[in-house]
């Protein structure tokens, strides 16, 4: 079972629409999720960061954690065409050290104007 | 305030050739990563460094060694490049803590043919 598990998509949402990317993991004592957005050819990019049960907005965007199902997801509002990319989920232990981060393989979306 | 600089840009090997990728960053930060990507396999950690002075194995390490220069600068040495090593290669970093998130500069696209 892999430690972090996204749908690879693509996901296709029309202009204006809400997308919804959808991210389970593994290990129950993970404590910090983050979703990077990532354009083709590019680095990937933090765009939301959450650490508790709940949901979090940031402008168009929400995230959403869910310990006791062990998933997050990120809705996007308003879906516009510039936010064509790759969303890469990704979990982070609690431990200490540095090899407790662990990436899915990311949801491709694309936005249809 | 440049974030994560890497060079070079771009590079083609041949097989049995070496070369080093370097990276910095000016963001004061504890840690440093190297990452390699592959189209359907995600972000791959090579190798980390929590603290200046310290370096560790990560998930895929073979055929590369690193050293961390000073807090700023992390390199990654390529050894007798194989094609198996063609991929996109991505540093990073962080502060030290759980709900540190990962800052990444802009890929190294590495061939070795």
């Amino acid at each position: 079972q892999k430690e972090v598990e996204q749908n690879s998509g693509p996901l296709s949402v029309p202009e204006g629409a809400i997308a919804s990317l959808n991210c389970t993991y593994s290990d129950r004592v993970s404590q910090s999720f983050f979703w990077y957005r990532q354009y083709s050819g590019k680095s990937p990019e933090l765009i939301m960061s959450i650490y508790s049960n709940g949901d979090k907005e940031d402008g168009r965007f929400t995230a959403q954690l869910n310990k006791a199902s062990q998933y997050v997801s990120l809705l996007i509002r308003d879906s516009q065409p510039s936010d064509s990319a790759t969303y890469l989920c990704a979990v982070k232990r609690g431990q200490t050290g540095a090899n407790n981060l662990f990436f899915g393989t990311g949801t491709r979306l694309t936005v249809i104007p | 305030n440049a974030g994560v600089t890497r060079t070079p840009e771009f590079q083609v090997l041949k097989t049995g050739q070496s070369m080093t990728l370097q990276c910095a960053q000016d963001m004061n930060h504890n840690s440093m990563y190297w990452y390699r990507q592959d189209p359907g396999m995600g972000l791959r950690l090579i190798y980390y460094s929590a603290s200046e002075g310290t370096t560790d194995k990560g998930e895929v390490p073979n055929g590369c060694n690193v050293s961390r220069l000073n807090k700023r600068e992390f390199s990654l040495r390529l050894e007798s490049a194989a094609p198996s090593q063609t991929s996109v290669y991505f540093c990073a970093s962080s502060m030290t803590g759980v709900d540190s998130p990962l800052h990444f500069g802009n890929g190294t696209r590495l061939t070795v043919t």
